[in-house]
């Protein structure tokens, strides 16, 4: 079974630019998330998506930050424009269903706002 | 307020030891999930554990062993006989799915060292 794929590896922008992210999770999983993880500290979730519906984004800086699941396959998410505080690992992770079957996480993106 | 808590920063110990590491949790619904997560220097998140609220019986896995308390609210973790590459960030984490979103809370986690 391929596992959580996420593109790119690496990203370093300029703060004011704008980053994407892209996610494509476990085939067959219906649920799909992402979460920020700062040096140092623990992943944060940002927001999750079931099919292609929010069921949570109350903590996405929705200012700048905005994620869309279309056709409920992958997701792809932005940053715009970028502030300094948003270098972190973006990690994308999906799940079979609702319950806390399970998570399987990507690899994450690395990103560094200079 | 802060929901799961993982006390200690950084444990260094040497090899062959034993080493538990603390998670304690907060929350005031009646079904609950918890987990454990190992993050290598690779960066990748590794699943070790799921246990639910309804179920205190202790696991062990190999030489990994997990003691749920509801009583004290803590989902302990310990490592028998360490080895060097049980070197990570340990993660605690809880997911409340009868909120309508089950997404994880981590706690800050736990940097463990072992020396050779």
């Amino acid at each position: 079974e391929a596992g959580v794929a996420q593109s790119p590896r690496y990203k370093i922008i300029e703060k004011r630019q704008s980053v994407a992210f892209w996610c494509n999770p476990i085939s067959g999983h219906a649920t799909l998330y992402w979460y920020q993880q700062i040096l140092g500290q623990g992943p944060k979730l940002l927001i999750q998506f079931q099919n292609n519906g929010v069921v949570d984004d109350s903590q996405l800086p929705k200012d700048r930050f905005s994620a869309e699941r279309l056709k409920g396959v992958d997701s792809t998410l932005k940053i715009q424009p970028a502030k300094l505080e948003d270098s972190a690992v973006y990690l994308c992770a999906s799940s079979l269903d609702r319950v806390g079957y399970g998570y399987t996480f990507g690899s994450g993106t690395r990103l560094t706002v200079v | 307020a802060q929901k799961v808590t993982q006390a200690q920063t950084e444990i260094s110990v040497v090899e062959k030891e034993d080493v538990t590491l603390d998670c304690v949790y907060e929350t005031r619904d009646t079904t609950y999930y918890l987990f454990w997560y190992k993050q290598p220097p690779s960066g990748e998140l590794v699943f070790l554990i799921r246990r639910n609220s309804f179920d205190e019986q202790n696991e062990i896995s190999g030489r990994y062993s997990w003691n749920f308390q509801k009583s004290t609210s803590s989902f302990n973790f310990t490592i028998t006989a360490s080895q060097v590459v049980d070197s990570a960030v340990y993660f605690c984490a809880l997911s409340e799915p009868g909120r309508g979103a089950d997404g994880l809370t981590f706690g800050k986690g736990t940097h463990l060292i072992i020396q050779p």
